[in-house]
């Protein structure tokens, strides 16, 4: 079974701090997902990556395949970028089929 | 079309009743995700569509959950004879192509079993 463990569960932050959310797995996967999920449900996709780093604006994603981690990284973090970070893998889960597993999200909390 | 949509938003039912939710996905994605989601968990994983074929199914999904997705397009979820541990936030999502694409999220149906 593939467990994917996210630290820190909870973090606050002041505005304008570097921000590392971290994820680990436990078996081999094929990508790496990162996704926002706001209050209400809404998740919105910021990274699908399999090897080396992605950036968006001030979002960074690493991935160390070797090592089974990942990082999400938020410069100068804003009060809007308050979400719960959620990490999914995409590993084989047989019979030719592939599935996500997630891990339980990191809440963040940039106060101002 | 902007993006997956979910009908009810919310949902609130009697333990023992039957409820069924709608997925609309993104037009051109071939591919359809449910999950679901409780409480200060992630979301796990209950079974997809790749067209109208159910390629895989949980077995977190028991024997009253059935999914399906008769023309390709739309999916339906329906949860017969409701338990209270039911209660959580359904999701959907879709993708396009044969691999493995980015999935995109609809808002979510949160059902509340009472």
């Amino acid at each position: 079974k593939n467990e994917v463990e996210q630290s820190p569960q909870n973090l606050t932050a002041q505005e304008g701090e570097f921000i590392t959310i971290n994820c680990s797995y436990s078996v081999g996967i094929s990508a790496l997902h990162w996704l926002q999920q706001h209050p209400g449900g809404g998740i919105v996709s910021l990274f699908m990556l399999s090897s080396g780093k992605k950036k968006h604006g001030r979002l960074i994603a690493t991935i160390n395949i070797q090592e089974k981690h990942s990082s999400l990284h938020i410069t100068a973090s804003h009060p809007r970028d308050s979400a719960v970070y959620i990490c999914a893998v995409r590993s084989y889960s047989g019979a030719g089929s592939y599935q996500l597993t997630f891990g339980k999200g990191t809440k963040l909390s940039v106060i101002p | 079309d902007t993006g997956v949509s979910q009908n009810p938003r919310h949902k609130i039912t009697k333990r023992g009743q039957n409820v069924t939710f709608r997925c609309d996905p993104i037009s051109e994605h071939n591919r359809l995700y449910w999950y679901r989601q409780t409480l200060g968990q992630g979301p796990e994983f209950l079974t997809y569509f790749q067209n109208e074929a159910q390629l895989e199914k949980s077995r977190l999904l028991s024997d009253r959950f059935s999914a399906e997705r008769p023309k390709g397009s739309f999916s339906t979820l329906e949860i017969q004879r409701t338990e209270q541990g039911d209660s959580a936030m359904y999701l959907c999502a879709s993708s396009f192509g044969r691999g493995f694409f980015e999935q995109y999220f609809g808002p979510g149906t949160r059902l509340t079993v009472t």
